[in-house]
This record gives structure tokens, sequence and C-alpha cells, in this order.
């Protein structure tokens, strides 16, 4: 079945510092990715999504990049803040259904 | 606009005993999702319903029941709680498949 791989489990970064967080999905056809942070006792929220006819996407100090061949995508934070610090979800969409596989999840942690 | 709401915020509930979770949204959309979240394990979904009076089984259906008999609410009920069922429950809504979902506050169920 869909499957999607997300790695690392945990990050921490020094302030200032870039971060990567990486995934990996099995079915082709996906079409749309999301991102979607969770701060501690709070809800996912949507952060950055991208679409499968585009290669790379920014947004401010996030940005996500797309490779299709691979079948991997990844999450891309510079400049880290105090505030970055959360847990990020990164999902693909299951072609055909209205549904998305969630990842399991990056601990990132901004060292002051 | 409230957004996604859900109640309880919490509950604890004795093995065998059953209870409803409800999930209601404002901004008139078509589809929505009730997940669970345990740790490791990201975000599972348990049913889904894509309009009113329709329903569909996620990933982890078992022991879980659900009703869309209006387009606002969404309700998750648990017939015969178990232990395994001890997690955080999250709703979510979206206007159409493949776009951003919005997350309710979640409800963290305790089973003993």
């Amino acid at each position: 079945g869909e499957n999607v791989e997300q790695h690392p489990s945990t990050l921490s970064v020094q302030e200032g510092d870039s971060a990567v967080i990486k995934c990996t999905y099995s079915d082709s056809a996906s079409n749309y990715f999301p991102w979607y942070k969770q701060e501690l006792g709070k809800r996912p929220q949507l952060i950055i999504d991208i679409r499968s006819n585009v290669g790379e996407k920014k947004d401010q100090r996030i940005a996500v990049t797309l490779n299709k061949t691979a079948k991997h995508f990844s999450l891309h934070i510079t400049e880290t803040q105090p505030e970055d610090s959360a847990v990020y979800f990164c999902a693909a969409s299951i072609p055909g259904t209205y549904k998305y596989i969630f990842g399991t999840g990056t601990r990132l942690k901004v060292l002051a | 606009n409230a957004g996604v709401t859900q109640t309880p915020k919490f509950r604890v509930l004795k093995t065998g005993q059953s209870m409803t979770l409800l999930c209601a949204q404002d901004m008139n959309h078509e589809y929505m999702y009730w997940y669970r979240q345990d740790p490791g394990m990201g975000l599972r979904l348990i049913h889904y319903s894509v309009g009113e009076g329709t329903t569909a089984k996620g990933e982890v259906p078992d022991g879980y029941n659900v009703s869309r008999l209006k387009k606002q609410n969404f309700l998750l009920g648990l017939e015969s709680a178990a232990p395994s069922q001890t997690s955080v429950y999250f709703c979510a809504s979206s206007w159409a498949g493949g776009r951003e979902q919005y997350f309710g506050p979640g409800t963290r169920l305790t089973v003993t």
C-alpha cells in the first residue's frame, strides 16, 4: 500500500542554521505534498505545500523541493529561530482518493 | 469563524464504555476526516467523509464508527472502548480532496 517515510525523527540545530527534513513516497501517481507544523499541545497547521507540476516552492524562510523521479520531497528551513521548534509532518496524496498518507513526524529543536 | 471545533477536549473512559466525539466546522467544507495521533506514528486516518450522508474507512477503522448527518458535523463513536484506543484524536476538514486540511484542536482520550 501507499507509504510515506520521513527522516530524521529528531533534529537539533543551532539558531540561525538551516534544517532539512526529507520524505519519500511510494506511489508515483501522488500529486500533492503538504507540510504541517505542530507545536506542543496544538493542532497541526499547514506551512507550505507543493504540487507535482512544480519542482520547488518558497515562502520566506521555508522552501519545499520535489524530485518526482526519485519520489522524494524535502522541507528546508533557513535562519532557524526558537519558534521553529515543533514537530513537522509531511504527507502525500493518495491518487484517486481524497486522502493523504502522513509521515511519522520530525521533532525539530532549535537551540538558542 | 470558529473553524474546526471538537468536543470534548479531554475524556477518560473505562474499558467497555462508549462515547461519541463531535467535530464541527463552519467553513462549508465538503470533506471531513478523523485521525488518531500516537507517539512515533504520525497521523493515521480512521474514517472520512466526502459529503453529507457519506462515510468511508481509512487506515485504522476497527473499533470506530462515524456519521455525517449534517454537512457541518462529523461524529466519531467508540462502542466499546479498549486501552489501545488511548490516543489524541484530531478532526480535519477541507473544501476538496488534494487541498489543505484544517485541523481541530484535538481530543485527548484515555481508556483505563
